[in-house]
């Protein structure tokens, strides 16, 4: 099992802070994915990153992908209410389609 | 915006029936998926699906499951003799093979409740 562990797993903040969410693991994956799901529904896709050491940018959200690529950070600015959620890394390994989903962070932001 | 989407939302059956769910991925999409989520765990691999044959299956995937594609488009799940411990949200899911195959998108689930 390739085990992606996320921490926090809870967090609750006021609007207009800042966040990290870490998804951590021993494994090297050839890409992850960040995704987001709301109680009752399918995780949205909303980045994937594959180079180590990779930045994307969405709106207020940064993803970082590690050096060596089994570890990422999602990093959120001036937190809304509508960022409130859970949170999900989920690594590809090389050669295989399966994605390990990691174990959620919950998000709160609080008006 | 293509999307995947997932019949029936909810499932009630009796443990020891069978249950199909239906999936109906994005249409130029190559690579299907299921996978599952028991309420408060983390969601799980359970079998992909390229050129109609299972690439790829867990552990959790065992005779009692199948996967099949009848037609072009719709890609199910059977459970043949379902137990308790089946209860969970199922999700499809869906992705193609340029660039990053694993990038799925992922239907909004079944909730399949077995009492």
């Amino acid at each position: 099992t390739q085990l992606l562990e996320q921490s926090p797993q809870f967090l609750s903040i006021q609007e207009g802070e800042n966040l990290t969410v870490y998804c951590n693991s021993s494994s090297v994956f050839s890409s992850l994915q960040w995704y987001r799901q709301e109680p009752g529904e399918g995780p949205v896709l909303l980045v994937t990153v594959v180079t180590g050491g990779e930045v994307k940018k969405l709106k207020r959200l940064t993803f970082q992908f590690g050096d060596a690529r089994k570890d990422s950070s999602l990093h959120i600015t001036a937190a809304q209410p509508g960022d409130t959620g859970l949170y999900l890394c989920a690594g590809a390994k090389s050669g295989a389609n399966n994605l390990f989903f990691g174990t959620g962070t919950r998000l709160t932001v609080i008006p | 915006e293509p999307e995947v989407t997932q019949t029936p939302s909810h499932q009630v059956t009796q443990m020891g029936q069978e249950v199909i769910l239906r999936c109906v991925p994005i249409s130029n999409h190559l690579y299907f998926y299921w996978y599952r989520q028991i309420l408060g765990q983390k969601v799980e691999f359970l079998v992909s699906f390229y050129n109609n044959e299972i690439s790829e299956k867990s552990e959790i995937f065992d005779d009692q499951f199948s996967v099949e594609r009848p037609d072009g488009s719709n890609f199910t799940l059977k459970i043949r003799s379902t137990k308790l411990e089946d209860s969970a949200m199922y999700f499809c899911a869906s992705s193609d093979d340029r660039g990053t195959k694993t990038e799925a998108f992922f239907g909004q689930g079944t909730r399949l409740t077995v009492v």
